[in-house]
């Protein structure tokens, strides 16, 4: 079965960089996209990226650009989703989700992020 | 960037019927999916496309679209259906970009 699990928990200082990581399994990974979509506390789901497994290619929201950074490892099916310069506004839920057609099929369990002083 | 809106809360009696509606000129070209998202919980793709329902879901749910209006229609509401129910679309201003409306809270009654 399709599952994506996602690394642990983090606890960031204002101004440092989170890697968060999204380990895919039941599916071929280089067939689909990756997409990764963040919530701060008591809001909505924000998309904040795209990148294809296939070939490395990004799209970024403009809100992010030049903060995120996006990869992934062929080798054992896993993206990464790299966020710099962190802020308070950062803390949110981190979700990862496989990209089929255009929409989010099968998502991670989540990461928490919290950026604290 | 496009936006799409939802209105941020809907009830609904038990068993009754509900639509929730997404808005948004992105709509207009591409297709709302819609997901479910339940307190603590990853979201969960409910429908897709014109009208198709990922394995699992219940046929009490179906999506429908007009003009720039996306609507998520759940007939015979039950108690397991209250969540926060989110549409999405693709952005008009980028070839990957997606956009979130801002999410309906969904309560039965």
């Amino acid at each position: 079965q399709v599952q994506l699990v996602q690394s642990g928990a983090e606890v960031k200082k204002p101004g440092a960089s989170v890697k968060v990581s999204c380990k895919t399994s039941g599916y071929t990974f280089t067939s689909y996209g990756i997409s990764w979509v963040r919530q701060a506390p008591g809001q909505g789901l924000e998309w904040m990226g795209w990148i294809s497994a296939y070939n490395g290619n990004t799209d970024f929201a403009q809100t992010l650009q030049g903060r995120v950074t996006m990869t992934t490892d062929t080798s054992t099916s896993t993206a990464y989703m790299d966020l710099r310069s962190l802020r308070s506004d950062d803390t949110a839920v981190y979700y990862c989700a496989r990209e089929s057609g255009y929409q989010f099929d099968y998502w991670g369990q989540g990461t928490q992020v919290t950026v604290s002083s | 960037s496009s936006e799409l809106t939802q209105d941020p809360a809907v009830s609904v009696a038990l068993g009754q019927t509900v639509r929730i509606t997404c808005q948004g000129d992105s709509l207009r070209s591409y297709y709302a999916s819609w997901y479910q998202q339940k307190p603590g919980q990853a979201p969960v793709l409910v429908i897709y496309g014109k009208n198709n329902r990922p394995s699992g879901i219940p046929d009490r749910f179906s999506g429908s679209s007009s003009g720039s209006t996306a609507s998520l229609t759940i007939t015979g509401a039950q108690a397991e259906d209250e969540a926060d129910y989110y549409c999405n679309s693709r952005d008009t201003s980028g070839n990957y970009r997606v956009v979130f409306g801002g999410g309906t809270k969904l309560t039965v009654l």
